[in-house]
C-alpha cells in the first residue's frame, strides 16, 4: 500500500524558516516524480514545487521561487521542502503527492494527509 | 505559467441531477488535464486523468471530455457522496502544474 506521511509543520514567525518532510513507503520511491501542493485555510489548491525521480530537476510555482527548495533522499525514501522567508500567505496545509505513473505526469495519484504550517508572530 | 479557469465556482444541485463543470486553459494543453474531488479535511482524490480516462475505482457516473483549451467534468446522476469541491489541474510539458480555482458542489 502506498503511503505518504508529511511532518515538520508548525508555528513559525514571519521571515522564519521551516523544513517539511514526506516519508514514502509501499512503492519504489526513486522511480517517481514527487510534488508539494498547499492549501490556505478555506481556499483552493496551489501547486508549490516538484522534483524529478532522480532529484536532478526541480520546479517551483512563482509565489515560492527563490524562497523554497525541494529535494529528496532516495536512500531514505523521503521528500523535503525547505521553506524560507516565510510570509502570512504561506500559511496552510502542505501535501506531498506522487505521480500516478512512472516517468509520466498524468495526475497526482497518491497524496499524504498534509501538515499544517502557521505563520504568525 | 498556464492559467486554468473553472466555471461555475459554486453549484447547487439535487441528488439525481446531471451536472457539468467547465475548465478553460489559457493556452492549449492537448489532453494533459486531470480532475480531482476534495472533501473537507481530506486530501484531493484523483478522478480523471488525460482529460477523459477514469482513475481506477472511480464510479462510472463521472466522465471527462475535451482537449486543447476547453474541458468538462460531468456527473451523470449525483449521489449524496458527490457533494464536494472539484478541481482541474493541467499537466502540460513541465511543472508548475497549476490548478483551477475549484468548484464547490452543494446540495440544493
Amino acid at each position: 500500500e502506498v503511503q505518504l506521511v508529511e511532518s515538520g509543520g508548525g508555528l513559525v514567525q514571519p521571515g522564519g524558516s521551516l523544513r517539511l518532510s514526506c516519508a514514502a513507503s509501499g512503492f519504489t520511491f526513486s522511480n517517481y516524480g514527487m510534488h508539494w501542493v498547499r492549501q490556505a485555510p478555506g481556499k483552493g489548491l496551489e501547486y508549490v514545487s516538484a522534483v524529478s525521480s532522480n532529484g536532478d530537476s526541480t520546479y517551483y510555482g512563482d509565489s515560492v521561487k527563490g524562497r523554497f527548495t525541494i529535494s529528496r533522499d532516495n536512500s531514505k525514501n523521503t521528500l523535503f521542502l525547505q521553506m524560507g522567508s516565510l510570509r502570512a500567505e504561506d500559511m496552510g496545509v502542505y501535501y506531498c503527492a506522487r505521480d500516478r505513473l512512472i516517468a509520466a505526469a498524468t495526475g497526482l495519484g497518491y497524496w499524504g494527509q498534509g501538515t499544517l504550517v502557521t505563520v504568525s508572530s | 505559467d498556464i492559467q486554468l479557469t473553472q466555471s461555475p465556482s459554486f453549484l447547487s444541485a439535487s441528488v439525481g441531477d446531471r451536472v457539468t463543470i467547465t475548465c478553460r486553459a489559457s493556452q492549449g494543453i492537448a489532453s494533459n488535464l486531470a480532475w480531482y474531488q476534495q472533501k473537507p479535511g481530506k486530501p484531493p482524490n484523483l478522478l480523471i486523468y488525460a482529460a477523459s480516462t477514469l482513475q481506477s475505482g472511480v464510479p462510472s457516473r463521472f466522465s471527462g471530455s475535451g482537449s486543447g483549451t476547453e474541458f468538462t467534468l460531468t456527473i451523470s446522476s449525483l449521489q449524496p457522496e458527490d457533494f464536494a469541491t472539484y478541481y482541474c489541474q493541467q499537466l502540460n510539458s513541465y511543472p508548475p502544474y497549476t490548478f483551477g480555482q475549484g468548484t464547490k458542489l452543494e446540495i440544493k
